[in-house]
């Protein structure tokens, strides 16, 4: 699987958009990104995954790059709940036998 | 979305005895079931992908005969830690697919504490 880089750490203030970045310049063309988040001793959550296109839910936002080769996840308004661990994480998708990779992640600290 | 339950949340046991979690998919049928290890401020590991009805798959560097999986239907893994020590202390995540989409879906995690 490709590897990505996250930086370690960011901060936000409540109700501002977080935007997390992920670079992943080693993707293949057959693998999706997916972004998860763990809250400190919880099991990890999905928030979002796509392929080349943009995607929207009622968690998040993600913005891919034309070239595939970084991403970034939108948390459009974040609050003390979105605290957490943020794993930006690629593989081949259409096979849910595929673990996946846990990086370091980027811990978001949203403050008051 | 789906739902993965795991028991116990926590336990505490004594050096040389065995534990065992279960790690249930309650609303979808998980053709895989995969087995995670945290120790603290780290990441993720991977220790073991299984099947339903068939041997789990070890990682490189995980005993399987130390960390017993157990698959045996499609809604139901088990990991059992065996002559556990203080090192095993850890919290242990499983996840489960096969239901919606290919997303994997997290159980709560199992804190394990040697002493």
């Amino acid at each position: 699987d490709a590897k990505t880089t996250q930086p370690p750490s960011m901060d936000c203030a409540e109700g501002r958009a977080a935007n997390l970045p992920c670079n992943h310049s080693t993707i293949s063309g057959n693998e999706y990104v997916y972004w998860y988040r763990q809250i400190h001793s919880q099991g990890p959550q999905y928030i979002i995954h796509g392929l080349k296109n943009n995607e929207t839910n009622e968690m998040a936002s993600l913005i891919i790059t034309e070239d595939r080769k970084s991403s970034t996840l939108i948390l459009p308004h974040a609050t003390l709940r979105d605290t957490a661990v943020y794993y930006c994480i690629v593989r081949p998708t259409s096979n849910s036998g595929y673990a996946l990779n846990f990086g370091k992640g980027t811990s978001l600290l949203v403050t008051p | 979305g789906a739902v993965v339950s795991q028991h116990p949340s926590r336990v505490i046991c004594k050096s040389g005895t065995s534990v065992k979690i279960e790690c249930r998919s309650l609303d979808f049928q998980a053709t895989t079931m995969f087995w995670y290890r945290q120790f603290p401020k780290k990441s993720l590991m991977l220790m073991a992908t299984s099947n339903e009805g068939s041997k789990a798959t070890y990682e490189q560097g995980v005993e399987k005969d130390k960390f017993l999986i157990n698959h045996a239907s499609l809604t139901l893994s088990t990991l059992t830690v065996t002559s556990a020590h203080p090192e095993d202390s850890s919290f242990y995540i499983c996840s489960a697919s096969g239901g919606l989409g290919d997303e994997q879906f997290f159980g709560p995690g199992t804190r394990l504490t040697v002493l």
